[in-house]
């Protein structure tokens, strides 16, 4: 089955502890990308990836880093989270640029920053 | 850079009424368009999207959407709604340039 598998779907953590939100899509697809939702705001994109060692930032990349080791693995580390990234996290990916492909979307992490 | 605007962040209809979910969107350049659809706990779907091949787009679950370039328009339609279509829907706008922009979302509410 086609799917875009992020893990874990829920974390607590406390400020200032670093951790990896990990996703894996088995498509075979080239971009991937990490969005944030709020109430009110939306997806806003945080990084993209177009390919492997190729990653980009999008509306949002402070306190975020990301790589893209490999073609299907794209982790999402926040290197000293605060509670302002309290939020919850998708990871998605597609067949092409994100211009006229269908995205596939992971079901999403629940993040609280303590 | 594009942006898009979603009229009302929650629009409530009684099943078998019509569907109307609107959008206005920015762009500088003829847009890609898409509705996006978030069931409770689940990750966005596509519902349809707008590529310029026709201003009428059908897409799945009965929802289709009318693109109108002198409105800046891409609003959803549904003729009757059913329960299951109570969800969170999501406009987005992309200029071709790997930068998708999602709207604030709108709940839609399905009353029995």
């Amino acid at each position: 089955e086609a799917q875009v598998t992020q893990n874990p779907r829920y974390l607590i953590t406390v400020t200032g502890k670093k951790l990896t939100v990990t996703c894996s899509q088995n498509m075979n697809h080239e971009y991937m990308s990490w969005y944030r939702q709020d109430p009110g705001l939306g997806l806003r994109q945080i990084y993209y990836s177009m390919n492997v060692e190729v990653t980009d930032k999008g509306d949002v990349p402070e306190g975020y880093k990301v790589s893209r080791k490999e073609k299907r693995n794209f982790p999402l580390i926040l290197e000293s989270p605060s509670p302002n990234q309290t939020s919850l996290y998708f990871c998605a990916s597609s067949g092409g640029p994100a211009t006229n492909e269908k995205l596939f979307f992971g079901s999403g992490t629940q993040l609280s920053v303590l | 850079a594009q942006s898009v605007t979603q009229l009302g962040s929650h629009v409530s209809v009684s099943e078998g009424a019509l569907v109307l979910l609107r959008c206005n969107y920015s762009s500088s350049v003829p847009p890609y368009l898409f509705w996006y659809v978030q069931y409770p706990n689940q990750g966005l779907q596509l519902l349809l999207k707008y590529t310029s091949a026709a201003t009428l787009v059908k897409g799945i679950n009965g929802f289709e959407a009318e693109f109108k370039k002198s409105e800046t328009s891409f609003h959803l339609t549904k003729p009757s709604a059913h329960m299951s279509d109570a969800a969170e829907y999501f406009c987005a706008v992309s200029e071709g340039n790997n930068d998708m922009r999602f709207g604030a979302g709108t709940r839609l509410t399905v009353k029995p």
